[in-house]
């Protein structure tokens, strides 16, 4: 079975980190770009990461970029969210997905997602 | 502020035809890119519902279709079962901005 499996959330203060993780098992990760989305609780999803196959091309959303890093490891067949400097916009569901492999930009998996509450 | 518009609700008695669109611009949908749509029903993750416009993933039901026009495209749910009550998210890609894939503010099905 495809399943991809996030963890690492919890409740930071502001200006704390916290590093997600995406374990993935039941296809070939290396083969596969993911992503991460959020959805602040009772909002809309926001797209806020991509990295390709290889790990050579990473985007980020403006509302992230320069304090979250995405990264993955294909030996663990893991992707991982570091996230600093957290403000109180960041408190969302996390969620881990695999890209499509036919270069469609759409996401064909979803995590069960990891809650991340910023708050003091 | 989304860059991909949708309507935030829709409603339809069971049995009914609905339709959810989604308005985009020059650099999404009216660029050329795909849409794509994602349901997501209370408590659960979103799940891929169309891809490529208008194209079904195994084991999604023929009631649900996609279309596409310009800078716009639109879901169209028929003969609505109560369990199609959800959120229904549009998805293109944007050559404008860093994050590249966009998603529409989402649009919540009731059914009466």
């Amino acid at each position: 079975e495809v399943q991809l499996v996030e963890s690492g959330g919890g409740v930071v203060q502001p200006g704390g980190s916290l590093r997600l993780s995406c374990p993935a098992s039941g296809f070939t990760f290396s083969n596969y770009e993911m992503n991460w989305v959020r959805q602040a609780p009772g909002k809309g999803l926001e797209w806020i990461s991509y990295i390709n196959n290889i790990g050579t091309t990473i985007y980020y959303a403006d509302s992230v970029k320069g304090r979250f890093t995405t990264s993955r490891d294909d030996a663990q067949n893991s992707l991982y969210l570091q996230m600093n400097n957290l403000r109180a916009e960041d408190t969302a569901l996390y969620y881990c997905a695999r890209g499509d492999s036919s270069g469609w930009y759409y996401v064909d998996i979803w995590g069960q997602g990891t809650l991340v509450t910023v708050s003091s | 502020q989304s860059v991909l518009t949708q309507p935030p609700s829709v409603s339809g008695a069971p049995g009914q035809r609905v339709t959810i669109s989604c308005t985009g611009s020059s650099s999404n949908i009216g660029a050329g890119y795909d849409v794509h749509w994602y349901q997501q029903l209370p408590g659960t993750a979103p799940k891929l519902l169309i891809y490529g416009n208008n194209n079904r993933p195994s084991g999604v039901p023929a009631r649900f279709s996609g279309s596409k026009s310009g800078t716009s495209a639109s879901l169209a749910i028929t003969g609505l079962q109560a369990e199609d009550e959800a959120d229904y998210y549009c998805q293109s890609y944007d050559n404008s901005l860093s994050a590249t894939r966009v998603f529409g503010g989402g649009t919540k099905l009731t059914v009466l």
